[in-house]
C-alpha cells in the first residue's frame, strides 16, 4: 500500500506569511492528489485536486504542485481564517489515503 | 441546504454492530462514487470503505475488510455502513463523503460517532 507522509507535522505561522507544506508518497503515484482544510468539530473541505487544481470558491492564495514522490500545498498569504489542520490524500488502486495531517498554528 | 447528512451513530459494546446511514440531497445521488471516512477522536482521517454509483464496485480498506459491509439506495438518495465485529479501535466519527470524479472528496456530512465501549 501506498503510503503519505506529511511535514512538518505542526507549523507555527503568522499572518502574511508564506507557508508550504509537504506530502511525500512512499512510491511514486499518479496526479491523483488532493489538499483537504479541517477545523476543529467540522468535516473536512476541498481545497486542491489533481495535484494543483483549486476548487471552486477556495481563495487563490491556495495553491498545489509537485510530481511522482513529492507534492506542496503553498498558502501564499496567511489569513486568519487559515489555521487549521491539513490532509493530502492519494488515490490509487481503488484505495484513498490520507497524510496523517499538518496542524497549522498561530505563531 | 446540506447535502448528506449522517445517522445512526452511538454507544455499542465490543463484539456489536452497528449501521450508519447518510441521506442525500441536492445532488444526483445516483451518478456518484460515495464513500466513507473515519476519524478517531483526537487522530487524522481514515478511508473505510467506497461504492459505485451502481454498486458494481466496492472497496474496503483492510482494517475494516469482512467486518463492515457498505451499501446504497439509489432510489431513496441513501448510503449505508454495516458495521459487525466492533472493536475499541472502530471508534471514531464517521463521515459519508462524495468522490467528484477527479477523484477527489468534495462533499462531506457532518460526521457520526461511533463509540465501542464496555
Amino acid at each position: 500500500d501506498i503510503q503519505m507522509t506529511q511535514s512538518p507535522s505542526t507549523l507555527s505561522a503568522s499572518v502574511g506569511d508564506r507557508v508550504t507544506i509537504t506530502c511525500r508518497a512512499s512510491q511514486s503515484i499518479s496526479r491523483w492528489l488532493a489538499w483537504y482544510q479541517q477545523k476543529p468539530g467540522k468535516a473536512p473541505k476541498l481545497l486542491i485536486y489533481k495535484v494543483s487544481t483549486l476548487e471552486s470558491g477556495v481563495p487563490s492564495r491556495f495553491s498545489g504542485s509537485g510530481s511522482g514522490t513529492e507534492f506542496t500545498l503553498t498558502i501564499s498569504s496567511l489569513q486568519p481564517d487559515d489555521f487549521a489542520t491539513y490532509y493530502c490524500q492519494q488515490y490509487h488502486s481503488n484505495t484513498y489515503t490520507f497524510g496523517q495531517g499538518t496542524k497549522l498554528e498561530v505563531k | 441546504e446540506v447535502p448528506l447528512v449522517e445517522s445512526g451513530g452511538g454507544l455499542v459494546k465490543p463484539g456489536g454492530s452497528l449501521r450508519l446511514s447518510c441521506a442525500a440531497s441536492g445532488f444526483t445521488f445516483s451518478s456518484f462514487t460515495m464513500i466513507w471516512v473515519r476519524q478517531p477522536p483526537g487522530k487524522g482521517l481514515e478511508w473505510v470503505s467506497s461504492i459505485s454509483s451502481s454498486s458494481n464496485y466496492i472497496y474496503y480498506a483492510d482494517s475494516v475488510e469482512g467486518r463492515f459491509t457498505i451499501s446504497r439506495d439509489n432510489a431513496k438518495k441513501s448510503l449505508y455502513l454495516q458495521m459487525d465485529y466492533l472493536s475499541a479501535e472502530d471508534t471514531a466519527v464517521y463521515y459519508c463523503a462524495r468522490d467528484e470524479g477527479e477523484p477527489a472528496i468534495d462533499y462531506w456530512g457532518q460526521g457520526t460517532l461511533v463509540t465501542v465501549s464496555s
